[in-house]
């Protein structure tokens, strides 16, 4: 069955700070896809990347950078020099061919909060 | 607008009545997607839609939830009988991919609370 661990449940760091939030995923295919979603106040989760499990190239979008590694089954999330927009809840999400691809199951969360 | 409205917000409730929760995707979008986030919980995968498919159901939780989707557009979330558990934020979310999830973008959800 597929599990997606986000261990952190809430992490507090001051602005320009760098933090890292991590998911640790559980999946028995080889062909699987991993995401990252934030959930702002507001409460609409907006995109923010989507990894293939054949691509195991590290990522950089700005302050964002991604690490995923295979051998540890987990795909982190960094946010270099944070700042108080940054405050949301991070979701870590995967399918697989046990969701169909279609349906992505979500880890539980990690609320960042950012102060100034 | 051009994102997914989600009606109505806020629902209170008592228990034991009925509630629909509306979605409107984004046009042309044909993947209509519901989950329910509780308080501290992740999201859980409720029900699919794709095209003119049969919708995936595996994730209802019970047989007082059901789901319809119009025209292959608007979908409307039934709750029947709500128990005082069924409150969450429930999340429509739609995509344009046709077979591998993708982007998926979500509404700002409807808060159900069942007194």
């Amino acid at each position: 069955a597929q599990k997606v661990t986000q261990a952190q449940t809430e992490i507090s760091v001051v602005e320009k700070e760098d933090v890292t939030l991590d998911c640790v995923y559980e999946t028995r295919d080889t062909t699987y896809y991993l995401f990252w979603y934030k959930q702002p106040p507001s409460g609409e989760l907006v995109f923010l990347i989507r990894r293939n499990s054949f691509d195991e190239q590290n990522e950089i979008s700005g302050r964002y950078s991604w690490n995923f590694q295979k051998s540890t089954s987990s795909f982190n999330f960094t946010i270099t020099a944070s700042q108080v927009v940054d405050s949301a809840v991070y979701f870590c999400a995967l399918s697989d061919s046990g969701t169909g691809f279609q349906k992505l199951v979500f880890g539980t969360g990690t609320r960042l909060l950012v102060s100034p | 607008g051009a994102g997914v409205s989600q009606s109505p917000s806020n629902k209170v409730t008592e228990k034991g009545k009925d509630v629909e929760l509306r979605c409107d995707p984004i046009s042309g979008h044909t993947a209509l997607y519901w989950y329910r986030q509780s308080l501290g919980q992740g999201l859980e995968f409720l029900i699919y839609f794709q095209g003119n498919s049969a919708p995936d159901k595996s994730g209802l939780p019970s047989d007082r939830f059901s789901a319809e989707r119009t025209g292959g557009s608007v979908s409307t979330l039934t709750i029947q009988r709500t128990q005082q558990e069924d409150s969450a934020v429930y999340l429509c979310a739609s995509s344009s991919l046709p077979t591998t999830a993708g982007e998926l973008f979500f509404g700002e959800g409807s808060r159900l609370t069942v007194l």
